[in-house]
């Protein structure tokens, strides 16, 4: 059964900060992975999506990169502002990229 | 773009009552949707996938008598909570797949239910 972990559970930067979230997943069978990002009561926004052959991709200051073989996923944040403030999940999906399972987050705090 | 709406967006009711929501996607057919779980602090859980058509498949743990799925059409499903007690209380979201891009998964933007 798929796990994904996330580290660190919760982060605290100050603004300007140059930082780097991880996600690790146990079965390295993917068919996609997806960073989302969650503000407090809402739901989901779409930061990147890689696919399993990719190797990383990149919009505006994110880039996440996938390591497949080794289970491994980071999102890094360039030059952090207050409003990159958000929860992040990192979630991974099998079967033709319908079923995700979705890490415990990274509560990112970045601080004015 | 493709968009999935979710109604109602915050929904209180007594202890007992059920409480249906319903998913959108308002420009585009999806052959699949999902439902998802989640409580405060916690990641989200899959709680079932539904077909159009057809009966959808419930994750283990998750009760299908108590949480009702119907998915009527490409664009409609919905989630009836039935009987709900205070620890149904959570936030729960509705994902849909684009008929035509199967990988493509769009998420709406979630209902809170508080059951009293």
């Amino acid at each position: 059964k798929q796990e994904v972990t996330q580290i660190p559970a919760a982060l605290s930067v100050p603004e300007g900060e140059n930082l780097v979230l991880n996600c690790s997943f146990t079965d390295s069978a993917i068919y996609n992975l997806q960073w989302f990002r969650q503000d407090p009561g809402k739901g989901l926004t779409s930061l990147l999506l890689i696919q399993s052959s990719q190797r990383e991709q990149t919009s505006g200051r994110l880039n996440a990169s996938l390591d497949k073989s080794s289970g491994r996923s980071t999102l890094y944040i360039a030059a952090s502002q207050p409003g990159d403030s958000a929860t992040y999940l990192c979630a991974v999906t099998d079967n033709y990229g319908q079923n995700f399972v979705f890490g415990p987050g990274t509560r990112l705090s970045v601080l004015p | 773009g493709a968009v999935v709406s979710q109604h109602p967006s915050w929904v209180i009711c007594k202890s007992g009552t059920s409480v249906k929501i319903e998913c959108r996607s308002l420009d585009f057919q999806a052959t699949t949707m999902f439902w998802y779980r989640q409580f405060p602090k916690q990641s989200l859980m899959l709680m079932a996938t539904s077909n159009e058509g057809s009966k959808a498949t419930y994750e283990q743990g998750v009760e299908k008598d108590k949480f009702l799925i119907n998915h009527a059409s490409l664009t409609l499903s919905t989630l009836t909570v039935t009987s709900a007690h205070p620890e149904d209380s959570s936030f729960y979201i509705c994902s849909a797949n684009r008929l035509a891009w199967r990988e493509t998964q769009y998420f709406g933007p979630g209902t809170r239910l508080l059951v009293l």
